[in-house]
């Protein structure tokens, strides 16, 4: 089993579409970081939050550290979201552990 | 304020050769992450580097690879006697302080070992 599991592997959408993806860590984390890795291949950094809730445009974290859960929600879908989310846990070492990423499509 | 940089973009180097891949932190950014992408794979922790310190090498390969970030320039990440099985994408990542801290991503280097 993956120290990070995200779900769904893929997912497709409509544009203006509400989507969430889901994150979850087996041990307990210093912080979780939610990533986007663009057709390209480049990463940019989405959030990094060690509780409650950040908003940042259309993009929503959130995490429940008691459940050892995190959502990225993305709201009214653009094809130009199109692009793999990778959430990662941060522990006291720094260093970051990867899911395996989910690739979304938002089609037009 | 330039963003992390990393060169080469892109590698290719035949077996047996040498890899050098260089990651300029941003400006005021005193912590290096080496993170390899394999092909159709996720991303994994290799290195985290202070000025002239290992702090974390525990995802580095034992052999072949090293890793460097001197007082003075960039960071270094070091493959000797390359194998095709080399072939990734090496991300490095910088940010400002240790913990609970945004890191932010170079465009990466495409190693092709040929």
């Amino acid at each position: 089993k993956n120290e990070v599991e995200q779900s769904p592997q893929n997912l497709t959408a409509q544009e203006g579409e509400f989507i969430t993806i889901n994150c979850s860590y087996s041990v307990g984390i210093s912080a979780l970081h939610w990533l986007q890795q663009h057709p390209g291949g480049g990463i940019v950094s989405l959030f990094m939050l060690s509780s409650g809730k950040k908003k940042h445009g259309r993009l929503i974290a959130t995490i429940n550290i008691q459940e050892k859960h995190s959502s990225l929600h993305i709201t009214a879908s653009h094809p130009r979201d199109s692009a793999v989310y990778i959430c990662a846990r941060e522990t006291s070492g720094s260093r970051l552990t990867f899911g395996e990423g989910t690739q979304l499509t938002v089609n037009p | 304020n330039a963003g992390v940089m990393q060169n080469p973009r892109h590698l290719v180097r035949r077996r047996g050769q040498e890899a050098r891949l260089r990651c300029s932190p941003m400006k005021g950014h005193s912590h290096v992450y080496w993170y390899r992408q394999l092909p159709e794979e996720g991303l994994k922790f290799m290195v985290y580097l202070q000025k002239e310190n290992i702090i974390d090498e525990s995802g580095m390969p034992k052999e072949r690879f090293s890793a460097e970030f001197p007082k003075e320039g960039p960071s270094i990440l070091r493959i000797q006697q390359v194998v095709r099985g080399d072939s990734a994408a090496y991300f490095c990542a910088s940010s400002p302080g240790q913990h609970q801290e945004t890191q932010y991503f170079g465009p990466g280097t495409r190693l092709l070992v040929l």
